[in-house]
């Protein structure tokens, strides 16, 4: 257990809708990122906030934002939803610090139809 | 932007044999970190090179950070059923006023024939 919480586990919605992703990082830690998996693919770094600022972007798509809230936690949103958005979607969060090591929530499964 | 190259994709190996993966990175690194994800599982730290040449060992394996820090290697010695799974670098470098920004490679997924 990395103590980085994601929820729902699992999100099946229909093209053209709107959901929303959470993540509450493990205690203490200021940074969360946000990644996308697809099948058999690498981690596709979308954003990273710090202490509730956006710090560093990716490929992150138009349809999706994100935000990080005063008490850490953090929602991604993705809207206008394509098949292609399937995938696992995962929070991860970061002590500060120089050295940035990152501690994975469980995942986000979300499928399209 | 910085990019991180990881070789193989795939291996597969008999139980017993050794696997070695490779991350290659377009630009100095800051440090260089591995994880490991398990088959349905989620991406987790196993540990972070530092220091240019640095070699640092858990159990059965050994991570190596190259002398000019934009390369390093993690090697499995006799293979097990448990190491199946992903395994990432990840390179941690400088994106400019002062940040740091850490690039994943694309992984390398190891089968472990029993």
């Amino acid at each position: 257990d990395s103590g980085v919480t994601q929820t729902p586990k699992h999100l099946i919605t229909a093209t053209g809708q709107r959901v929303t992703l959470r993540c509450s990082p493990r205690s203490g830690d200021l940074s969360v990122y946000w990644y996308q998996q697809s099948l058999d693919q690498g981690l596709q770094f979308l954003i990273q906030y710090y202490n509730g600022e956006e710090r560093a972007k990716g490929n992150i798509l138009e349809r999706f934002s994100a935000q990080q809230f005063p008490d850490l936690h953090s929602e991604l949103n993705l809207s206008s939803l394509e098949l292609g958005d399937s995938a696992l979607y995962f929070c991860a969060s970061s002590p500060s610090g120089r050295y940035y090591e990152q501690y994975f929530g469980p995942g986000t499964r979300l499928t399209v139809t | 932007g910085q990019q991180v190259m990881q070789i193989p994709q795939y291996q597969h190996v008999q139980e017993g044999e050794d696997f070695t993966t490779y991350c290659n990175s377009s630009t100095t690194l800051s440090n260089i970190q591995w994880y490991k994800q398990r088959p349905g599982g989620h991406p987790v730290f196993l540990i972070q090179l530092v220091k240019s040449g640095e070699v640092k060992k858990q159990k059965r394996l050994t991570f190596q950070f190259g002398e000019a820090k934009k390369n390093s290697s993690l090697h499995i010695t006799a293979t097990q059923t448990t190491d199946v799974g992903t395994y990432f670098c990840a390179g941690l470098g400088n994106s400019g006023a002062g940040s740091y920004q850490l690039t994943f490679g694309k992984g390398t997924k190891l089968s472990v024939i029993p």
